[in-house]
């Protein structure tokens, strides 16, 4: 049973391209949590969504920044237009249909860097 | 909103040596904590969890966190560090155990030498 897996583990993009990061939950598992860690600091929540729904963007910023959880595929957070500040880990959990936070499970992330 | 503070940034311990990382939360009800660890290049992996009962819970790897309300605290702690530990450790908490995000702490970074 394959865990969380997310690609690219390394993407670079130069400023005002895009970057889509995507995200493959674990096999059974229906929601998706996306994460940004900045450097020294903790993970910060994005957003939260299940197949075909967002369920709570409250953390994504208001531009440029968007998410998707088709119902075939993998999850993809897009970034438009990035910035130099658009740099981080970006990780990616999930869990599965009964849903509860001691089943969510990490991917091991994409680094974003920004030139 | 709730938080987590973890005081110290990075710590370093000598293998064998016993280790405490400290952990406060703030939420005004019963919060849902946990303890992360991360190694370079990894995802999260969860190394213990406190939801409810026995306030002294026990995790993977030989480690285990004690919940202290009249503290807002949930300090992780291990009798006997081992290299392989060296990682960074979050601490987080989360308003219940369903499907309501985590919010972690910024992150103590161990250290363990000879």
């Amino acid at each position: 049973n394959a865990g969380v897996m997310q690609n690219p583990r390394h993407l670079v993009r130069r400023r005002g391209q895009e970057a889509r990061l995507r995200c493959s939950p674990m096999k059974g598992h229906s929601h998706v949590y996306w994460y940004r860690q900045l450097p020294e600091e903790g993970l910060k929540f994005m957003v939260y969504l299940q197949k075909e729904n967002i369920i709570d963007e409250s953390g994504m910023p208001k531009e440029r920044f968007s998410a998707e959880f088709p119902k075939e595929g993998p999850s993809i957070l897009r970034i438009q237009q990035v910035v130099r500040g658009d740099s981080a880990a970006y990780f990616c959990a999930s869990s599965p249909r009964s849903s509860t936070n001691e089943k969510l499970f990490f991917g091991s992330g994409t680094q974003l860097s920004v030139l | 909103a709730q938080s987590v503070t973890q005081p110290d940034i990075h710590i370093t311990v000598s293998e064998g040596a016993s280790l405490e990382l400290r952990c406060n939360y703030s939420y005004g009800a019963t919060p849902y904590l946990f303890w992360y660890v991360q190694s370079p290049g990894q995802g999260l992996q969860l190394l213990l969890k406190y939801f409810s009962g026995d306030t002294l819970v026990q995790g993977i790897k030989g480690f285990e966190a004690e919940f202290k309300r009249s503290q807002s605290s949930f300090n992780l702690r291990k009798p006997s560090v081992h290299w392989s530990d060296a990682a960074e450790y979050f601490c987080a908490v989360a308003t219940s155990s369903g499907n309501t995000p985590l919010v972690f702490g910024k992150g103590t970074r161990l250290s363990v030498i000879a």
